[in-house]
């Protein structure tokens, strides 16, 4: 079946560094694809909505500036968070429709632990 | 705007026990239904969905029933096994729009 990846799948950085997220359909094309943030123990929470060829939407309270996206191709997603700090630690996962089967796939999700 | 409210967890069962798991949700329109299955250390995985009022939807023994009057899609299963054991989430995805809402998952454990 369809499959989205993410990487990397894990990563320790320190603040006031940058980190990039890739996300890929492997099998299918997605036009959009979106980021969702998982706290421990709780439900996904939408970030944004990435466009290809366009800009992407972002869903209230989500700090475009700290939360870049960037969706380079029909199968590539990469959403930078910047100036990391320890509150941005969480479980980034994200999610490509397959709009020929109606379904929605999601990636196994980056573990992001900023010291 | 749309929400999905599902209940609380964790639930414990055990083994051939019987599961449910109740979700409800507030939408305008027409709203397609989800159940999303999160297995330890992976993705979400599609697990059953419905489209339109009154479709059962079905896979691996779970079940779940789009009834609109109450604006439920309760999951169930008449026999739990220990590999069921994860945390499942209930979304609703609006009429014409792709991205989905999802309820604040349900973490599941299935004791032999």
């Amino acid at each position: 079946g369809a499959v989205v990846s993410q990487h990397p799948s894990r990563v320790i950085c320190k603040s006031g560094t940058s980190v990039k997220i890739e996300c890929r359909s492997l099998d299918f094309q997605a036009t959009t694809m979106f980021w969702y943030r998982q706290f421990p123990k709780q439900s996904l929470m939408l970030m944004a909505t990435s466009n290809e060829g366009s800009k992407a939407t972002y869903e209230q309270g989500v700090e475009k500036d700290k939360f870049l996206i960037n969706h380079a191709s029909l199968t590539l997603s990469t959403l930078t968070v910047t100036s990391a700090h320890p509150e941005d630690s969480s479980f980034y996962i994200c999610s490509a429709p397959d709009t020929i089967t109606d379904t929605q796939y999601f990636g196994p999700g980056t573990r992001l632990t900023v010291l | 705007g749309d929400s999905v409210t599902q209940m609380e967890g964790p639930v414990t069962l055990s083994e051939e026990a019987f599961l449910t798991i109740n979700c409800t949700y507030t939408a305008t329109g027409y709203p397609s239904l989800f159940w999303y299955v999160q297995y330890p250390g992976e993705g979400l995985q599609l697990l059953l969905k419905a489209t339109k009022a009154d479709d059962k939807g079905s896979n691996k023994g779970f079940e779940a029933t789009y009834r609109k009057e109450t604006t439920s899609f309760h999951l169930e299963k008449g026999s739990v096994q220990v590999s069921d054991s994860a945390v499942y989430f209930c979304a609703l995805r609006g009429g014409g729009a792709q991205k989905l809402v999802f309820g604040q998952g349900t973490r599941l454990t299935i004791n032999p």
